[in-house]
């Protein structure tokens, strides 16, 4: 089955700066990459998602890349801002199931 | 968020008695998922459904079993509570199984 890998699992950076968090997977039949944002006590919420027939998504300050033949896609969330601070998942579609990497814990300091 | 309730929202329970978590939904998706949340492991999925009346397991299945007699409601019972099973439980719903995957609000659950 599908085994996603993310990295680092905490993430420090100053405010205004920007940051990057990598995820591997392992099933090449997988299509679909989402990514999560998860505040303390709060539902996982969908900030940006991207597919297979896509290298690279932008969102206003989020974008996400995706390698297939390396297999391994990535989160930039540029010009950090305090409210950025939280929980970040990313995850694999593969077999009608999303699997879910262990997630970064991202802060960013004023 | 989506039209998605968990009830109840924190439960305490003792070992060995059955648990039943509710998932409603008013969205009309097609497929429900039940997680379980623990730190240092993300979001794993221990059942999911892709119709009422079709379930599947997810890769931590063990202890636990569900059901979905109809459109808006998925349920997952712990039929005698351990206290591995302690943990936040979070259910989704999406369209199809290779959509967005929307979370519900989550279920504290502390087995002591």
């Amino acid at each position: 089955g599908e085994n996603v890998e993310q990295h680092p699992s905490t993430l420090s950076v100053q405010e205004g700066d920007s940051a990057v968090i990598k995820c591997t997977y392992s099933d090449s039949a997988s299509n679909y990459f989402p990514w999560y944002k998860q505040e303390l006590g709060k539902r996982p919420q969908l900030i940006i998602d991207i597919r297979s027939n896509v290298g690279e998504k932008k969102d206003q300050r989020i974008a996400v890349t995706l390698n297939k033949t390396a297999k391994h896609f990535s989160l930039h969330i540029t010009e950090t801002q305090p409210e950025d601070s939280a929980v970040y998942f990313c995850a694999a579609s593969s077999d009608q199931k999303l699997v879910f990497g262990q997630g970064t814990r991202l802060t960013i300091n004023p | 968020d989506a039209g998605i309730t968990q009830s109840p929202r924190h439960k305490v329970t003792e070992t060995g008695t059955p648990v039943t978590l509710r998932c409603h939904q008013t969205e009309n998706h097609r497929y429900m998922y039940w997680y379980r949340q623990d730190p240092g492991h993300g979001l794993r999925l221990i059942h999911y459904s892709y119709g009422v009346k079709d379930t599947d397991k997810g890769e931590v299945s063990d202890g636990y079993s569900v059901s979905r007699s109809k459109t808006e409601d998925f349920l997952l019972t712990l039929e005698s509570a351990t206290s591995s099973q302690t943990s936040v439980y979070f259910c989704a719903i999406s369209e199809s199984g290779m959509q967005t995957q929307y979370f519900g609000p989550g279920t504290r659950l502390l087995v002591l």
